[in-house]
């Protein structure tokens, strides 16, 4: 149980173009999701606090206007990087949280590969 | 089967004490081996990452990979009370297009 899965897994586009990922808890229902990027060997980085029903949080320094995100349901939650350029090429990754009784834990996605040529 | 197990925890120890970490993993297409500490409503960090078999220190961690046992592991020397948090190993395909994370054991240093 508690699968996370993203899609698409990697994607090549355009400068200029936008591209939008979908995260998906399969078997769970997640009231927040989270998003990162991580650059090579570098930490994931956290983007913005997805919450269901409600505006994404962002962190500081990420424009939320470029990086939209909407979690229009329990189990799914976009994130769009509208007119995109190379320096957005980088991993990006999801999480969902998943609260169950007393356990409180957040299961990843498998990440997807950005490439902005 | 899981593609990764990792046993959840959560693990107690005293300060100072020597922990050690545990995945095991199933699928041969992993080749890059990390371990992430991430700290309460914190995003992972990276703490180690390395490719090949054998060990790999910095400082007082240890990240051991054996391939042939698809088991990697991960050992805190002379733990401290900051140590605890949840440690997540994840592992990167060959194509660099799909990361796969464990479940995270909770570490506890107690002072």
């Amino acid at each position: 149980g508690a699968v996370v899965s993203q899609h698409p897994s990697w994607v090549i586009c355009k400068s200029g173009t936008s591209v939008k990922i979908e995260c998906r808890s399969l078997d769970f229902q997640a009231t927040t999701m989270f998003w990162y990027r991580q650059f090579p060997k570098q930490s994931l980085m956290l983007m913005a606090t997805s919450n269901e029903g409600s505006k994404a949080t962002y962190e500081q320094g990420v424009e939320k206007d470029k990086f939209l995100i909407n979690h229009a349901s329990l189990t799914l939650s976009t994130l769009t990087v509208t007119s995109a350029h190379p320096e957005d090429s980088s991993f990006y990754i999801c999480s969902a949280r998943s609260q169950r009784g007393a356990t409180d834990t957040q299961y990843f996605g498998p990440g997807t590969r950005l490439t902005v040529l | 089967q899981k593609e990764v197990e990792q046993d959840p925890g959560p693990l107690s120890v005293p300060e100072g004490a020597i922990v050690s970490l545990n995945c095991t993993y199933s699928n041969s297409a992993f080749q890059y081996f990390m371990w992430y500490r991430q700290y309460s409503r914190k995003g992972p960090e990276l703490l180690m990452y390395t490719y090949s078999s054998g060990n790999k220190e910095d400082g007082r961690f240890t990240a051991q990979v054996d391939k042939s046992s698809k088991y990697i592991s991960l050992f805190i020397r002379d733990s401290q009370p900051s140590d605890s948090a949840t440690y997540l190993c994840a592992f990167l395909n060959n194509a660099g297009n799909m990361l796969t994370f464990g479940g995270g054991t909770r570490l506890m240093v107690k002072p």
